[in-house]
C-alpha cells in the first residue's frame, strides 16, 4: 500500500530565508509525487508535480521540489520565504501510470514570520 | 469555466439526518472524488468514480454513499448521520491531458452533525 509521512506538524522560518517541508513515501512502483497549498477555509491548490524527468521540478509561487529516489522523499522548497506562504502545505503520493486514489499526507503548517 | 463547485458550503445536521453533498463539474473529467479532511489527518479518500456509472470505495467509505449518473455530477450520500462525520468535504476531479495534468479541488463543504 502507498503512503506518504510529512514528519513536521509546523514549521517556523523568518521572512526572507530559505524554507524547506518535508515529505517521505513508500510505494511499490515509481511514484507520482503532489505538492499542495491551503490557505485557510479554502480548497486545496496545486504547487508542482513529479511525473517523470528532472529530479527537480519547479512550481507556483516560486516554490521547488527534488525527487530523491534513493532516499523515497520529496521535499518542498523555496530560496526566500515570504509572510503570504503562511498556509497549510500537503504532501500527496500515487502508484505510476495514474495519479488516481491519491494519498496525502497529514499536512504541515507553515509560519513564515515578518 | 466554473471548475468544481460544491453545494452547500456550510451544513449542520442532527444525527440520524441524512443530506446530499452536491459536486459539479464542468471539465469533462472522467475521473472524480471525495475526501474529507480531519485535523491531524490530511484528506482521505471516501469513494471516486472511473466515469459514468462507475463509483467504487476509497479509504473511509463506511457511512456514506455515491451514483454517478452523468459526467458532470458526483453527489456523496449520508444515509444516517454521526458526530463523526463531522469534517470538511472536498470533491476533486482529476484532469489526465498534456500538460494540465492534475486534480482540481472544489472549496469544500464544513459539515457539522451534532
Amino acid at each position: 500500500a502507498q503512503s506518504v509521512a510529512q514528519p513536521e506538524d509546523q514549521v517556523k522560518v523568518a521572512e526572507g530565508n530559505p524554507l524547506t517541508v518535508k515529505c517521505t513515501y513508500s510505494v511499490s512502483g515509481n511514484p507520482y509525487l503532489f505538492w499542495y497549498v491551503q490557505y485557510p477555509n479554502r480548497g486545496l491548490q496545486f504547487l508542482l508535480k513529479y511525473i517523470t524527468g528532472d529530479n527537480l521540478v519547479k512550481g507556483s509561487y516560486g516554490f521547488e521540489a527534488e525527487f530523491n529516489k534513493s532516499q523515497t522523499s520529496f521535499h518542498l522548497k523555496k530560496p526566500s520565504a515570504l509572510v503570504s506562504d503562511s498556509a497549510l502545505y500537503f504532501c500527496a503520493v500515487s502508484l505510476s501510470g495514474s495519479a488516481r486514489q491519491l494519498t496525502f499526507g497529514s499536512g504541515t503548517q507553515l509560519t513564515v514570520l515578518p | 469555466n466554473a471548475g468544481v463547485t460544491q453545494t452547500p458550503k456550510f451544513q449542520v445536521l442532527k444525527t440520524g439526518q441524512s443530506m446530499t453533498l452536491q459536486c459539479a463539474q464542468d471539465m469533462n473529467h472522467e475521473y472524480m472524488s471525495w475526501y474529507r479532511q480531519d485535523p491531524g489527518m490530511g484528506l482521505r479518500l471516501i469513494h471516486y468514480s472511473v466515469g459514468a456509472g462507475i463509483t467504487d470505495q476509497g479509504e473511509v467509505p463506511n457511512g456514506y454513499n455515491v451514483s454517478r449518473s452523468t459526467t458532470e455530477d458526483f453527489p456523496l450520500r449520508l444515509l444516517s448521520a454521526a458526530p463523526s462525520q463531522t469534517s470538511v468535504y472536498f470533491c476533486a476531479t482529476l484532469g489526465e491531458q498534456g500538460s494540465n495534468y492534475g486534480y482540481t479541488f472544489g472549496s469544500g463543504t464544513r459539515l457539522t452533525v451534532v
